[in-house]
């Protein structure tokens, strides 16, 4: 199995704040790596796939960066409705692996 | 549009076996590259992938979970249908049905989980 691995695992923000969410793999995945965004009791919404192209519909405050091991989610200017909780998951294999989510959450 | 939709108990017994259905619209599970899996979501934790078939019939199972899972799908209904037996407390869980897709760039195929369902929560308990 591929292990995802996020961090941090939460972080408080404020609203306009710059925001960065790591994932690391535990082998090379070159750019197979997707982003979902889940906000409570709703199901993940797809945000970035292929580690930097957008999804349809996705504000182009997201942008997703990275190959290999390590990958990085962005927020450039965190919005009220941008609290949630992250996301990767890797598209190396058909069986897919999903990190252990970072919440992202009011300061 | 493309919806998804989960039905199936929302209690089941330890050691019982569960059978979920997704029905969807909106695409065909004959359309090349198009899958439909089961990814589940314990209260509180991540989520994790359980099994998808495409839409040549290939089907691919988590391997921790192989024994346990069968997935088939119904083109004619538009229904995938996940059983998993031996239910067990830890199965807790809310379970989505989800539409796969994928793009081809330089030779190679990226999927992703492009459309989910609302989810359902499955609760195993005596």
């Amino acid at each position: 199995d591929i292990q995802m691995t996020q961090s941090p695992s939460s972080l408080s923000a404020s609203v306009g704040d710059r925001v960065t969410i790591s994932c690391r793999t535990s082998q090379n995945i070159s750019n197979f790596l997707n982003w979902y965004q889940q906000k409570p009791g709703k199901a993940p919404n797809l945000l970035i796939y292929a580690a930097s192209s957008f999804q349809s519909g996705v504000p182009s405050r997201f942008s997703g960066s990275g190959s290999g091991t390590d990958f990085t989610l962005t927020i450039s200017s965190l919005q009220a409705e941008d609290f949630a909780t992250y996301y990767c998951q890797q598209s190396f294999t058909t069986f897919a692996t999903f990190g252990g989510g970072t919440k992202v959450e009011i300061k | 549009q493309i919806t998804l939709k989960e039905s199936g108990p929302t209690l089941v017994k330890p050691t019982q076996t569960l059978t979920l259905t997704c029905t969807f619209s909106g695409f065909s599970l004959t359309t090349s590259a198009v899958g439909v899996g089961w990814i589940r979501q314990p209260p509180g934790k991540a989520l994790e992938w359980l099994a998808l078939v495409s839409w040549n019939d290939d089907k691919r199972y988590s391997p921790s979970l192989k024994s346990r899972l069968t997935i088939t799908k119904d083109t004619s209904k538009s229904q995938v249908v996940l059983t998993m037996s031996n239910m067990h407390p830890v199965d807790t869980a809310t379970y989505y049905c989800v539409h796969r897709d994928m793009n081809y760039y330089d030779g190679s195929g990226y999927y992703y989980f492009d459309h989910w369902g609302q989810g359902t929560l499955v609760t195993v308990s005596s």
